[in-house]
């Protein structure tokens, strides 16, 4: 079974450009997270998914962040414009649903590395 | 609010046994999970408590203290490729469903 899947790995722009990340999450998990993590921190979230509903956004800086899950499916996170502070590891993660009080694994895709220049 | 306290760093020698520590604070508080993150790697799932007392799953074990929000993740007979960071992560209860808050992690490292 292929696991969470992001794109691009790595990705270097100037800052006040655009990006965007895309994350396809393991086939029958509901709840889809995406996370920001510095380097010697764990992971912070910006935003969690059940299905096609963003159901905690509160950590996402609206003003310039951005995310979408259409079809409950992949998801796609934006940054318009970039600052040179956005530069960290962009983790997208599963689970099958967070409305469980027992064990909710999450299951981590690669990262994307940004890099703000 | 949630929050969590681990040591930053922690080092052993190959073979040897360590305790990476954590306490927490969360509000309506259900159960603490440990990752584990290779440098450049994803983080991946090691265990969960919900209970107190010790989860044990090869070479690694996790302890939960609900009464003293405390748990750790105790590691043996220690290997090279152990060198990794290690995330505590407490579960709570939350408007939206349960939230989980990731520690800033315990940098472990294994000397030969």
């Amino acid at each position: 079974e292929a696991g969470v899947v992001q794109s691009p790995r790595y990705k270097i722009i100037e800052k006040k450009q655009p990006v965007a990340f895309w994350c396809n999450p393991i086939s029958g998990h509901n709840t889809l997270y995406w996370y920001l993590q510095n380097l010697g921190q764990g992971p912070e979230l910006l935003i969690r998914y059940e299905n096609e509903e963003a159901v905690d956004d509160s950590q996402l800086p609206k003003d310039r962040f951005s995310a979408e899950r259409l079809k409950g499916v992949d998801s796609t996170l934006k940054i318009q414009p970039a600052e040179l502070g956005d530069s960290a590891v962009y983790l997208c993660a599963s689970s099958l649903d967070s409305f469980r009080a027992e064990n909710n694994e999450q299951f981590f895709g690669p990262g994307t590395r940004l890099t703000v220049l | 609010g949630q929050s969590l306290e681990q040591p930053s760093e922690v080092t052993a020698v190959e073979g040897a046994i360590v305790q990476i520590n954590c306490t927490y604070q969360t509000s309506g508080f259900y159960g603490l999970s440990w990752y584990q993150q290779h440098d450049g790697g994803a983080p991946t799932f090691l265990s969960y408590n919900a209970l107190d007392g010790l989860e044990e799953t090869g070479r690694f074990s996790s302890f939960l203290s609900r009464s003293d929000s405390y748990g750790y993740l105790l590691l043996q007979e220690l290997q090279m490729k152990d060198s990794a960071s290690y995330f505590c992560a407490v579960r709570g209860a939350d408007t939206g469903g349960f939230k989980t808050i990731f520690g800033a992690g315990t940098r472990l490292f294994v000397k030969a």
